[in-house]
């Protein structure tokens, strides 16, 4: 069974503070993407990557940065919180072409 | 720009019903689209894909259909159940490998 796991269900954090968020495919995709949810405002593309050490920005990609060492690992940093960061990640991953996404289950991130 | 809009109210519809929630589309040619299911809390689940050659394509109780002329998508569920109530997410798909998504509807199943 096909699996994307991400580090944390639920988080706290304070305002400034640096933020790791972890997503993990045990599929070898080579896509992986990083959204974040709000309500009334769907899902919105951070950042995603094509392959290893690649990345390409999405739609809303300030405040954040992101990190692809190895396949499987697709890392999403906040270099310093802020209170218009708290919201749902998704993480999800493909393997290319008219392919569906597998998500994880999602971080929710609140920042103090 | 591109735009997906879907029903922002919710759906209401009776246990044993069809629902049917809209997907509508402008200033894109998507290569194909495609439907997810989202619980509340949860990530979601990818349900059906139909290509853009494709008029109708059915699984199990879901039936989805595309019309790029009037460049809109119909989810089905027929014989509605409560445990269908979630909200429902349709995307759209390039050759870019990058999906667009709605921002979805909610649909409650009525006992």
């Amino acid at each position: 069974d096909v699996k994307v796991t991400q580090s944390s269900r639920y988080l706290v954090k304070r305002t400034g503070e640096k933020v790791f968020l972890e997503c993990v495919q045990d599929m070898d995709h080579e896509n992986m993407f990083w959204y974040r949810q709000d309500p009334g405002l769907g899902l919105r593309l951070i950042y995603f990557s094509y392959d290893v050490k690649m990345k390409e920005k999405g739609d809303i990609p300030e405040g954040y940065s992101v990190s692809r060492e190895k396949k499987e690992r697709f890392s999403l940093i906040l270099e310093s919180a802020s209170t218009n960061q708290t919201s749902m990640y998704l993480c999800a991953s493909t393997g290319g072409g008219l392919d569906t996404q597998y998500f994880g289950p999602g971080t929710r991130l609140t920042v103090l | 720009s591109q735009k997906i809009e879907q029903n922002s109210e919710a759906l209401n519809i009776q246990e044993g019903k069809t629902a049917t929630l809209t997907c509508n589309y402008t200033n894109y040619s998507p290569a194909y689209l495609q439907w997810y299911r989202q619980d509340p809390g949860r990530g979601p689940v990818f349900l059906l894909l139909i290509r853009e050659n494709e008029k109708e394509k059915r699984k199990e109780r879901l039936k989805v259909t595309f019309d790029t002329t009037l460049k809109q998508s119909l989810f089905h569920i027929t014989a509605s159940q409560p445990a269908d109530s979630a909200t429902y997410l349709c995307a759209l798909g390039g050759r870019d490998d990058k999906i667009i998504f709605g921002k979805g509807t909610r649909l409650h199943i009525l006992p």
